[in-house]
Order: structure tokens, then sequence, then C-alpha cells
């Protein structure tokens, strides 16, 4: 319905490990942005993707990173996951550099244990 | 620190009244938007206002924006139990490629 896919819609991981959460695009969103919602909390910006380069990060450490590819697909990846790293991760697209309007995905859960 | 913080951060009202949520924000903007998000899952868009407007309109909700105190405010008119889910506004900053969302109202509709 939202025409962006996250996966998976829940995670458990231990401490330590590393974690790659997907999430696809509607077809000609060129934007793709990440954002980390504690329970709570509104979101906070992680990073953002245009066209497959990183064009804008928020104050988030460098074991989170991500890729972007031609097919509208992207991935947010973390390593050395801790504590602190559970929350909902929820993806967002727009066909727009300046991303006036988002559409946002149902978000993956992930728990560190 | 998030840009936006909005008032009340938990309300809960009878089915058919009127909803008023506020926020205000601390930098310029080109735009603010509202969001609802059910049961902590996706967010969806609700409405979208430019800086250079003061009032919005779409079905039963109504968005406001005073630049000058850095607000606004969304009213949902005629609540309906579908209401109930937690609403937030997210600017989008001159010269940012990002939302910076405020933490949010959960709104309760009570039958």
């Amino acid at each position: 319905e939202t025409g962006v896919t996250q996966s998976p819609t829940h995670l458990i991981k231990t401490r330590g490990q590393q974690v790659t959460l997907r999430c696809s695009s509607q077809s000609g969103h060129n934007t793709v942005s990440w954002y980390q919602q504690a329970l709570g909390q509104g979101p906070q910006f992680i990073f953002q993707y245009y066209r497959e380069e990183e064009n804008g990060r928020g104050n988030f450490p460098p074991r989170f990173s991500g890729l972007q590819f031609p097919n509208y697909s992207s991935e947010l990846n973390v390593n050395a996951l801790e504590l602190d790293d559970s929350a909902l991760y929820l993806c967002a697209s727009s066909p727009d550099e300046g991303g006036r309007r988002y559409t946002f995905g149902s978000g993956t859960r992930l728990t560190v244990v | 620190s998030q840009q936006g913080e909005e008032d009340p951060q938990a309300l809960s009202i009878q089915e058919g009244e009127n909803a008023t949520m506020n926020c205000s924000y601390k930098t310029s903007i080109n735009n603010l938007q509202w969001y609802r998000q059910n049961s902590g899952r996706g967010l969806v868009h609700l409405i979208l206002i430019r800086s250079n407007e003061r009032e919005k309109h779409s079905g039963r909700l109504r968005v406001t924006l005073d630049t000058s105190k850095k607000s606004s405010s969304l009213l949902i008119t005629a609540s309906r139990a579908a209401d109930t889910a937690s609403y937030f506004c997210a600017t989008a900053l001159q010269g940012a490629q990002k939302l910076v969302f405020g933490q949010g109202t959960r709104l309760t509709i009570n039958p």
C-alpha cells in the first residue's frame, strides 16, 4: 500500500553483531532516507542517499552505513551492535532530491540483547 | 536535540470532539509536515505546508503555520476512533537534506 517495503519486520541480534536492514522504494524515487526511532521518541535522521550517493548524514557514528542500488533498493548496515541500537528503523523515499514529501515504510523493529 | 517540540505530549478526547496539537521549532524552514503513526509502525504523510503559507486544509485536517512564532498547529475536526495514533510534526530545514521530527503527540479518541 505504501509503496515502500522494509525487511525484515522484526529482528533480534546480540550485542557486538552486525545487521543489515533492507528497503525497497517506489520506482522513480531516487532519494532514500533512513531514520531511527527509539521507543516513545520521534524519528532521528541517520542518512540520505540520492542516486546512489550519500548526500546527508545525521549525528550517527560510522558503524552506521548504507548503500543505495540502481533498482531503488537500499540497505542500512550497523556494525558492532549496542543495546541502545534497539529501535524501529524507518526507510523513506522521495521522487526528488529535495524530498518535499516522503513515503515511509512500515519499519524494522530491531532488538539488541 | 530535536528541532520540534510538540504539545501536548498526550491528548485524550471523546469521539466527535476536535483535537488540536501544536508544534514549535527553532530554525528557518522550507516547509513543515505532519505525519501520523499507528502503533509504532510506519509514518503516514498527512499534510505539507510551505513556509510562505499560513493555513492549509485537507478533509478534516486544518494546519496553520506562524513563521514569526516558529509554530504550527494541527486541528482534527469531528474526531473518530480511527484517528487514535501518534502525530508528529517534521520540519524540512533550509539547505538540509533531512526532516527533523518532534517527539509527537499521542492522541486517543474514546468512543
